[in-house]
């Protein structure tokens, strides 16, 4: 098994341009997740995704982020304007179920917005 | 809502034991820890279920106290490859959500 892959691994772009960042779950997953990680916040759930259906987005911090998944076996996850304040890495993690199981991470992205 | 973790960071010679502790002020259906290598990604450890059912496949323990929401990780006869950041994640009472919330995370260093 592959694992989670997710592209790129690092990204370094200025303040105000898109970004996008991809994920391939492991197959037969039916749930995928994004998430971010900081110092200063820790890791956090953004958004998940069950059988391609976003569940809840309620950590999305504001309308420049949104994901999409529009199969089973790729998501996206865009930042249009991006901002300084949006460097991070970003994990995308894949499980058999949305609860109770375990989740399998990719191996991240490094954004680095100037 | 983030599960409160101690102790932010431990140091062991290699066979000492330790503890990490996993606290939340919410009632949990599921508690999950997760191992987290400098540079790597986060890697799984253990669930723990509401009504005692443990799923892992490493050599460490925890359990799991419904009644105070809290949940601890054994680490014993700690060993170099334990080095890390230890996350516990809290999934909240209904256990439908698949959200789970980090807490800040335990950092433990293994020295020879």
């Amino acid at each position: 098994d592959a694992g989670v892959i997710q592209s790129p691994r690092h990204e370094v772009t200025e303040m105000g341009q898109e970004v996008t960042l991809r994920c391939k779950p492991i197959s037969g997953h039916n749930s995928l997740f994004w998430y971010r990680q900081t110092m200063m916040r820790g890791l956090e759930l953004l958004i998940y995704f069950n059988n391609n259906v976003p569940i809840d987005d309620s950590g999305m911090p504001e309308d420049r982020f949104s994901a999409k998944m529009p199969n089973a076996s790729f998501s996206t996850l865009k930042i249009q304007p991006s901002e300084p304040r949006d460097s991070a890495v970003y994990f995308c993690a894949s499980s058999r179920g949305p609860h109770s199981y375990e989740q399998y991470f990719g191996p991240g992205t490094r954004l680095t917005v100037t | 809502q983030q599960p409160v973790q101690s102790p932010q960071a431990v140091i062991l010679r290699e066979g000492e034991d330790a503890v990490i502790n996993c606290s939340s002020s919410k009632a949990l259906y599921s508690v999950h820890w997760y191992r987290q290598k400098h540079g790597e990604a986060p890697v799984f450890l253990m669930i723990l279920l509401k009504g005692g059912e443990q799923k892992g496949h490493e050599k460490i323990s925890a359990s799991f106290n419904e009644k105070k929401q809290q949940s601890s990780l054994y680490l014993t006869a700690s060993q170099l490859s334990y080095s890390g950041t230890y996350f516990c994640g809290t999934e909240k009472g209904s256990g439908n959500t698949g959200k789970l919330i980090f807490g800040q995370g335990t950092t433990l260093q293994v020295k020879p």
